[in-house]
């Protein structure tokens, strides 16, 4: 069965140092998430991609956060520099398109990267 | 944006009894409503949804109901185990995801 891939599964960075995560989502899906989780709340979308462009960064925080998806297949999301409160699990997730109306389908989740910042 | 809401945050059932989270959105143009299950340490797991075309959907002992005029999904789960305790999280789509803060179901044996 087709799978979301993440890495690293664990993260432990100081403070101020850079850190980067990894996802390589399913063959053919055209649209990507970068999702954060903090601990007993449910996911808040970082950044959506469809193809290689970013449709949605509003809640990217961008003097700190980067995502790219440069051939619109995998995709890394940095932080530089890490806080202590950015500390969460991230979660990447692709579905075969998205859109509005009928067009959407569904998104599957890969098993995230948590992040501690120290 | 979209505001989802979730209820309850957590629930406690008997194995083989029924459990129903409930949802409420706020944009009236949200349109697809998946439901997500997480375990510990892995990442939300899709196993239902809904479309606004449609009012139920049943999947064996999972069933999801949306009333697009109340605004308001439900997922229900019968004849509960012990493997159905996890975080169940609801959410509204309508170009992004926007998630509900997840309910913790316990099934006891």
């Amino acid at each position: 069965e087709a799978e979301v891939a993440q890495s690293p599964r664990y993260k432990i960075t100081e403070k101020s140092q850079a850190v980067a995560f990894w996802c390589d989502p399913i063959s053919g899906h055209a649209t990507l998430y970068w999702y954060r989780q903090i601990l007993g709340q449910g996911p808040e979308l970082l950044v959506q991609f469809q193809d290689e462009s970013v449709v949605d960064d509003s809640q990217l925080p961008k003097d700190r956060f980067s995502a790219e998806r440069l051939k619109g297949v995998d995709s890394t999301l940095k932080i530089q520099p890490a806080e202590l409160g950015d500390s969460a699990m991230y979660l990447c997730a692709s579905s075969l398109r998205g859109g509005g109306g009928s067009q959407w389908t569904e998104a599957f989740f890969g098993q995230g990267t948590r992040l501690t910042v120290v | 944006g979209e505001n989802v809401e979730q209820h309850p945050s957590t629930l406690s059932v008997q194995e083989g009894d029924s459990a129903v989270i409930k949802c409420t959105y706020s944009d009236s143009a949200s349109n697809y409503f998946p439901w997500y299950k997480q375990e510990l340490g892995k990442g939300p797991q899709l196993i239902i949804d809904i479309r606004s075309n449609v009012g139920e959907k049943k999947d064996q002992r999972i069933a999801v109901t949306l009333n697009k005029t109340a605004k308001h999904f439900s997922l229900h789960i019968t004849e509960t185990q012990p493997e159905d305790s996890a975080v169940y999280f609801c959410a509204a789509s309508l170009g992004k995801f926007y998630f509900g803060s997840g309910t913790k179901l316990n099934v006891k044996p």
